[in-house]
């Protein structure tokens, strides 16, 4: 397996503008998590996925915020407008329950997004 | 809600045992998981506890007590290179995984 794929590593915008981060999960796996980390807040879950389907987007900070996954494979999280509050490392994880991972979460390289 | 504590830091000395706690608050709680994180890089899995007790794992052993809420990773003759960050997460129902804040662990020569 490669793992998971986040891209961009790092990506710098000027306020206001719309940010899109993506995520390929592990094959197989049926959990996908988005996380924020911050020096101040540590790692926020701000959404997650089950089969496809959102379960808990109660973490998303505001309607700024949203999380698309339109199959297995592939899932973005879009920030729009974006704010220089927004700055953060963005993780996304995925996990199975079904292959008995479901307390191991693999976490993709994250991305770095600077927001001026 | 959920919420979990662990001390910000801990110092220890090369080949030492350190130990880091952890209490946790939470609903519909499933198990107590320990991450690692080294500066610039991405969490990784290091152990899961479902039940009571230690599970060991190489130098890393780690401890749950569900009637106290509260659990430990405990890592033995420490070396440069487990200076890290380390996360203890709480899964709930539905698959949830909350982080704590992390505890920076330095390890001095």
């Amino acid at each position: 397996d490669a793992g998971v794929i986040q891209s961009p590593r790092h990506e710098v915008t000027e306020m206001g503008q719309e940010v899109t981060l993506r995520c390929k999960p592990i094959s197989g796996h049926d959990y996908l998590f988005w996380y924020r980390q911050t020096m101040m807040r540590g790692l926020e879950l701000l959404i997650y996925f089950n089969n496809n389907v959102p379960i808990d987007d109660s973490g998303m900070p505001e309607d700024r915020f949203s999380a698309k996954m339109p199959n297995a494979s592939f899932s973005t999280l879009k920030i729009q407008p974006s704010e220089p509050r927004d700055s953060a490392v963005y993780f996304c994880a995925s996990s199975s329950l079904n292959r008995g991972l479901g307390e191991k979460l693999f976490f993709g390289s994250g991305t770095q997004l600077s927001v001026l | 809600g959920q919420s979990l504590e662990q001390p910000s830091e801990v110092t220890a000395v090369e080949g030492a045992i350190v130990q880091i706690n952890c209490t946790y608050q939470t609903s519909g709680f499933y198990g107590l998981s320990w991450y690692q994180q080294h500066d610039g890089g991405a969490p990784t899995f290091l152990s899961y506890n479902a039940l009571d007790g230690l599970e060991e794992t190489g130098r890393f052993s780690s401890f749950l007590s569900r009637s106290d809420s509260y659990g430990y990773l405990l890592l033995q003759e420490l070396q440069m290179k487990d200076s890290a960050s380390y996360f203890c997460a709480v899964r709930s129902r539905g698959g949830k995984l909350i982080f704590g804040q992390g505890t920076e662990l330095s390890v001095k020569p």
